[in-house]
């Protein structure tokens, strides 16, 4: 079956210094995989999306993340963290299925940016 | 937002009253999801339209029915709120073939509190 595994629940880290959010898959064919943010109150943005095409993917807001088959991950980075960046991020893999296929979220990290 | 908007955008019922939450979107796109939110389990898919008069059941679809009578609208009813339906609630549309590489985009959730 399919399904995500969000390593950290919470991370933490100052304003400037890079990010990381840890995500693992589990896909018994080529997944497709997302990374959403949600910030406090809203709905859900995308932030990337891998569909077998290049592994390293870059999004919005200088966010990226790279599809490693060989260690089943799709980790989420920055360079340098910006206030605005504190959210829940979410990573999320689409499961094949008759009519339309289905999202399965991750657990959800949040993130937070001290100054 | 991507033309969704979601009614009510927060309620609290009782227990055991019926509950119908709205969601529209301006772009007449086949695909529409309904999904919950908790915390601790990332959103779960609860059911989806592939059509007009098409519908079919997430992970967790008890407690639940939806209908579709016009593109635009897909509505989410809880026959009888119990308290373990308190949640957030999402409405997703998919633009393009409902497929594994196509992204959703989310409406901004209706917060739904059953004393």
């Amino acid at each position: 079956a399919q399904s995500v595994t969000q390593l950290d629940s919470h991370v933490s880290v100052s304003e400037g210094t890079p990010v990381l959010l840890r995500c693992n898959y589990s896909s018994s064919y080529s997944p497709s995989l997302f990374w959403y943010v949600q910030h406090p109150n809203k709905g859900l943005q995308l932030l990337l999306k891998y569909t077998s095409a290049a592994t390293l993917v870059k999004g919005i807001n200088g966010f990226e993340a790279e599809f490693k088959k060989s260690e089943t991950s799709f980790h989420l980075t920055k360079p340098s963290a910006h206030m605005s960046d504190a959210a829940e991020y979410f990573c999320v893999v689409s499961v094949i299925s008759r009519n339309t296929d289905k999202l399965i979220f991750g657990t959800g990290t949040r993130l937070q940016v001290f100054p | 937002d991507a033309g969704i908007t979601q009614s009510p955008r927060h309620k609290v019922t009782e227990t055991g009253t019926p509950v119908t939450l709205r969601c529209h979107q301006t772009e007449n796109h086949r695909y529409m999801y309904w999904y919950r939110q908790d915390p601790g389990h990332g959103l779960r898919l609860i059911h989806y339209s592939y059509g007009v008069k098409d519908t079919d059941k997430g992970e967790v679809s008890d407690g639940y029915s939806v209908s579709r009578s016009k593109t635009e609208d897909f509505l989410l009813t809880l026959e009888s709120a119990t308290s373990s339906q308190t949640s957030v609630y999402f409405c997703a549309i998919n633009p393009t073939s409902g497929r594994a590489r196509d992204t959703q985009y989310f409406g901004p959730g209706t917060r739904l509190t059953v004393l």
